[in-house]
């Protein structure tokens, strides 16, 4: 069975600070990855995905995760976070890029001035 | 833009009713999923359904039932609502190979 750990229910930072977001999965196949972000009052939307090809994934607001199989995470970080990074980040696996996502159990941002 | 509209933005329900929270999408995809939402447990998966009157629990179905008779709606039903499913339920669709599409979720209070 696939489960994913998310390491932190809340992590603070200070604006302009490196953001690291930590997340660690099981999986007995080649997991697809996902990182997804639910702004206050909205819904969750779709930050990053890793499926094949490159470890190092680019997402949408500066932010980027990398696979490493050997340790399986998949840690989420921004160089520089900004107020309007503040949110909840939810990690999630799954086996295939259609079939269900395992969600983690979320990590809230919060972004001090 | 794909729509996946759930039936009730909020709902309060009573101790015992049956309840059915209804999901429909305009983008024909087969994979249909209902999720609930509770602070500190991220989303945890009740029901799924890969295809018309195809059905899988997830991770917590008990308390439960979904239905799909048509590919375009994926209803979940809680034969006896109880206090301990307060909650927000979150429907997902996806297709082969896309991206998952959210559905603006259904605050359900059970009283």
């Amino acid at each position: 069975a696939q489960s994913v750990t998310q390491l932190g229910s809340h992590v603070s930072v200070s604006e302009g600070a490196l953001v690291l977001l930590r997340c660690n999965y099981s999986s007995s196949v080649p997991p697809y990855l996902f990182w997804y972000v639910q702004y206050p009052n909205q819904g969750l939307q779709l930050l990053l995905k890793y499926t094949t090809g490159a470890t190092l994934v680019k997402g949408i607001n500066g932010f980027e995760a990398e696979f490493k199989k050997s340790e399986t995470s998949f840690h989420l970080t921004k160089p520089s976070a900004h107020m309007s990074d503040a949110a909840e980040y939810f990690c999630a696996v799954s086996d295939n890029q259609g079939g269900k996502l395992i969600f983690g159990q979320g990590t809230e941002l919060s972004v001090k001035p | 833009d794909v729509k996946v509209t759930q039936s009730s933005r909020y709902l309060v329900k009573r101790t015992g009713e049956k309840v059915f929270l209804e999901c429909v999408q305009d983008m024909d995809h087969e994979n249909m999923f209902w999720y609930r939402q509770d602070p500190g447990l991220g989303l945890r998966l009740i029901y799924f359904s890969y295809d018309v009157k195809m059905k899988e629990k997830g991770d917590i179905p008990e308390g439960y039932s979904v239905s799909r008779e048509k590919k375009e709606r994926f209803s979940l039903i809680l034969e006896s609502a109880s206090t301990n499913q307060t909650s927000m339920y979150l429907c997902v669709i996806q297709g082969v190979n896309t991206e998952a599409f959210f559905g603006q979720g259904t605050r359900l209070t059970v009283v």
